[in-house]
């Protein structure tokens, strides 16, 4: 089955407790993207890939970091988690390197910073 | 940036009647415009798209326009049914920066 898969889907950690969130897609897709999800802020772009070893900053980049050593990978890092990241984020793929095809999307990781 | 705005953020409607969201961007050079649906605890998924060579796209009781003119484009659902009462999101693509921006969201309730 086609999907993009986040681990973990819930997290409760604390300020300063470096974490991944791993997401991996099996669709053979060259765009990757993470957003963070915000109560009336809609969907915010943290980072994306266009392929791999190609990254770049979205909107919302500062506080995270990310990788893309191989196509189906993109892990989302926080290396100094704060609260103000306690969010909703999703990983994201779309088949093309161009941003006129459709994303989708796994499931979602909630993570709360205490 | 590109900013997307939606509106309204909040809109109720009876079952059957139609439903109207509207959407505005500000970079021209957008040429792909999604429209996603996400239910409560779940992932937004790609419900209809349109891209800037096209005005109108139908898919059943959805439709999109787009006006490239005014930078706006809208989603209509007719007939709406219960199932249909999530929160929908716009979003536009800036093809020379490779990024995409959604709009705050739109909360659907269709009341039987």
């Amino acid at each position: 089955e086609a999907q993009v898969t986040q681990n973990p889907r819930y997290l409760i950690t604390v300020t300063g407790k470096k974490l991944t969130v791993t997401c991996s897609q099996n669709m053979n897709h060259e765009y990757m993207s993470w957003y963070r999800q915000d109560p009336g802020l809609g969907l915010r772009q943290i980072y994306y890939s266009m392929n791999v070893e190609v990254t770049d900053k979205g909107d919302v980049p500062e506080g995270y970091k990310v990788s893309r050593k191989e196509k189906r990978n993109f892990p989302l890092i926080l290396e100094s988690p704060s609260p103000n990241q306690t969010s909703l984020y999703f990983c994201a793929s779309s088949p093309s390197t161009g941003t006129n095809q459709p994303q989708h999307f796994g499931d979602g990781t909630r993570l709360s910073i205490l | 940036g590109e900013n997307v705005e939606q509106h309204p953020s909040t809109l109720s409607v009876q079952e059957g009647d139609s439903a109207v969201i509207k959407c505005t961007y500000s970079d021209s050079a957008s040429n792909y415009f999604p429209w996603y649906k996400q239910e409560l605890g779940k992932r937004p998924q790609l419900i209809i798209d349109i891209r800037s060579n096209v005005g109108e796209k139908k898919d059943q009781r959805i439709a999109v326009t787009l006006n490239k003119t005014a930078k706006h484009f809208s989603l209509h659902i007719t007939e709406t049914q219960p199932e249909d009462s999530a929160v929908y999101f716009c979003a536009a693509n800036r093809p020379n920066f490779n990024k995409f921006y959604f709009g705050s969201g739109t909360k659907l309730n269709v009341k039987p």
